[in-house]
């Protein structure tokens, strides 16, 4: 079945530094691929999305770009800052209606002034 | 309007209590699922309602019943709780798009904390 891997860290930083997460995945068809960030106490905010192979998808600094050929969509951000800190969710969609997405377990982010 | 609101924020409920978690949203969406989340896991799905039906049930036990009264309202009824269901349930919406730029988004509430005590 379909799966989601991420590194699980945590990862700790200080800011302004670079930041990459490692996603990949593994799935029939064509999946839509998804970051979503959690902050302490709250749910789950969507970082960004791709829904086809090149797409790159971006927001709030951070970026990830769907590779069909490596089945990765890695996450980047060039300067983290403390407010950063949280924990991200690599995901996946089926694209079937009405179906779960598919996430890796997690990565926390520490990041200190 | 991406929002999906979630009541009560937090719940403390004993084993013979029960209560119900409510979710709503207005975007339109014609899917809702109820997740769980454990600290430091990931979401695990419970209900998929699909147009007001239930499509999905991954096994969860009878103690949590969900309903969907209609489009915009999604409840999930509690009773007779175990120690172990404390967790932050959460509440997502989606488009039923199987094509286009909004395929397989998910929005999420911010989800009920609840203790069973």
């Amino acid at each position: 079945g379909d799966s989601v891997t991420q590194m699980e860290g945590p990862v700790t930083l200080s800011e302004e530094a670079f930041l990459t997460i490692n996603c990949t995945y593994t799935a029939t068809g064509y999946p839509s691929l998804f970051w979503y960030v959690q902050y302490p106490g709250e749910g789950l905010q969507l970082l960004l999305k791709a829904t086809k192979a090149d797409d790159k998808g971006s927001n709030k600094g951070f970026e990830a770009t769907y590779r069909k050929e490596t089945t990765s969509f890695h996450l980047e951000k060039g300067s983290v800052q403390v407010s950063d800190s949280a924990v991200y969710f690599c995901a996946l969609s089926s694209n079937q209606a009405g179906t779960a997405l598919i996430f890796g377990k997690g990565t926390t982010l520490s990041v200190s002034s | 309007d991406t929002e999906v609101t979630q009541t009560p924020k937090h719940l403390v409920m004993g084993m013979t209590n029960k209560k119900s978690l409510k979710c709503e949203q207005h975007m339109g969406h014609r899917a809702m699922y109820w997740y769980k989340q454990k600290a430091k896991k990931p979401p695990e799905l419970m209900f998929v309602y699909s147009y007001e039906k239930l499509s999905i049930n991954e096994s969860v036990p009878s103690r949590f019943s969900p309903e969907c009264p209609n489009s915009s309202l999604l409840n999930l009824h509690l009773h007779a709780l175990q120690p172990e269901d404390s967790a932050l349930y959460l509440c997502a919406s989606s488009q039923e798009a199987t094509s286009g730029p909004r395929r397989g988004e998910q929005y999420f509430g911010p989800g009920t904390r609840l203790t069973v005590t």
